[in-house]
């Protein structure tokens, strides 16, 4: 089955304590992405990589990283997290070509204390 | 810069009847405009897209959305609503992958 997986799906962690949020697919796909999904703001994209070892600032990236080294994989990471990352996080997949849609995982669910 | 607005944070329709999700854009050249449905507690899913042809574009779940290019709109449409299409609505313009705020669509039976 064509899926995005993400991983944990639910996350409560304290001030500092660095994090990685995993996300794999198994389409293929060129492009990933990361976004956050907060109340009335839509959803805003935090890093995105057209290809291995290719990534880009999205609109909100202060405060995160992440990295490409396989094409099926693209871990998030908050090395020292803030309560207002608390959020709830969505990894995407797609063609590299910009007229194709985008595949989302589950969704992440992080809480900062 | 590339942008997507949506104007309702919520639509109510009643069941069977038509609803109209709204969605206006800002770009520079010709955009690629999707739709995408969140259900609560998954992933968005996408629905349709209109890239370049005919301006009524048909998509999943009987939805179809109109791009209007002088109003620079792509509204979301469809005949008769169902209660199970009640959902949060998005928007969205590539190339740089912006999305709209959403709209919480709630059909009433």
């Amino acid at each position: 089955e064509a899926q995005v997986t993400q991983n944990p799906r639910y996350l409560i962690t304290v001030t500092g304590k660095k994090l990685t949020v995993t996300c794999s697919q198994n389409m293929n796909h060129e492009y990933m992405s990361w976004y956050r999904q907060d109340p009335g703001l839509g959803l805003r994209q935090i890093y995105y990589s057209m290809n291995v070892e290719v990534t880009d600032k999205g609109d909100v990236p202060e405060g995160y990283k992440v990295s490409r080294k396989e094409k099926r994989n693209f871990p998030l990471i908050l090395e020292s997290p803030s309560p207002n990352q608390t959020s709830l996080y969505f990894c995407a997949s797609g063609s590299g070509v910009l007229s194709y849609e985008q595949y989302f995982g589950p969704g992440t669910r992080l809480t900062v204390t | 810069a590339q942008s997507v607005a949506q104007p309702e944070d919520q639509v109510n329709v009643a069941e069977g009847n038509p609803l109209t999700v709204k969605c206006t854009y800002s770009v520079s050249g010709n955009p690629y405009l999707f739709w995408y449905v969140q259900y609560p507690n998954r992933g968005l899913q996408f629905l349709l897209k209109y890239i370049t042809g005919d301006n009524l574009v048909k998509g999943s779940y009987g939805f179809e959305a109109e791009f209007n290019k002088s109003q620079t709109s792509f509204h979301l449409k469809k005949p008769s609503a169902l209660v199970s299409d009640s959902a949060l609505y998005f928007c969205a313009v590539r190339p740089d992958m912006r999305f709209g705020a959403g709209t919480r669509l709630t059909v009433k039976p």
